[in-house]
């Protein structure tokens, strides 16, 4: 099965403060991509990756970076965090075209105070 | 423009009472359909993956279907634990990206 995991389910920041979040899955994926999903306004895709050290924006980047370092591990960076950004963020990873199954993680509630 | 509609936002059933959630979509090349279930808190939970008019699959009571213009995932005598929000999305060519519905929220009473 595929497994990806998130570095927290829950954390709460204040504003200003530089946030980090975690992604790792385990099934040697090409692709990994980081969402967030609010209430009325479903799912929305800030940042993917199809290699390693390669990004591309999503619909809503602004306010955030990435980072791929390595295969297996996608990092979220809010570089200062605002309560704009507090939402539930969704790392997700698919095996070849960035069109192929998605397969998401247990998802991390940021609150920025 | 690439687009995706869930019906209805919201449903309720009693126990054993089939029905169906509908996923309307308009896309430049379809890469394929996908349903996904979210438990709330939770992330999304990969259940189905549909890529030609015609196809069907199934998952114990859960069965997708496909045409050119729409979805449906039937629900057949659900149980309480059917409960959770269906999404369903679709893969566009045009973008490379999945486009996500909003979402059906599935409420089943005992």
């Amino acid at each position: 099965d595929v497994k990806v995991t998130q570095s927290s389910r829950y954390l709460v920041k204040r504003t200003g403060e530089k946030v980090f979040l975690e992604c790792v899955q385990d099934m040697d994926h090409e692709n990994m991509f980081w969402y967030r999903q609010d209430p009325g306004l479903g799912l929305r895709l800030i940042y993917f990756s199809y290699d390693v050290k390669m990004k591309e924006k999503g619909d809503i980047p602004e306010g955030y970076s990435v980072s791929r370092e390595k295969k297996e591990r996608f990092s979220l960076i809010l570089e200062s965090a605002s309560t704009n950004q507090t939402s539930m963020y969704l790392c997700a990873s698919s095996l070849r075209g960035t069109t192929d199954t998605q397969y998401f993680g247990p998802g991390t509630r940021l609150t920025v105070l | 423009e690439d687009q995706v509609t869930q019906s209805p936002e919201a449903l309720r059933l009693q126990e054993g009472e089939s029905s169906s959630l509908n996923c309307s979509y308009t896309v430049s090349g379809l890469r394929g359909l996908f349903w996904y279930r979210q438990d709330p808190g939770k992330g999304p939970e990969f259940l189905f993956t549909l890529y030609s008019a015609g196809e069907e699959k199934e998952k114990e009571r859960l069965k997708a279907t496909l045409t050119k213009k729409e979805s449906f995932l039937h629900i057949t005598a659900p149980k309480p634990e059917d409960s959770a929000t269906y999404l369903c999305a679709v893969g566009s060519s045009n973008t490379g990206k999945l486009i996500f519905g909003q979402g059906t929220t599935l409420q089943v009473k005992p």
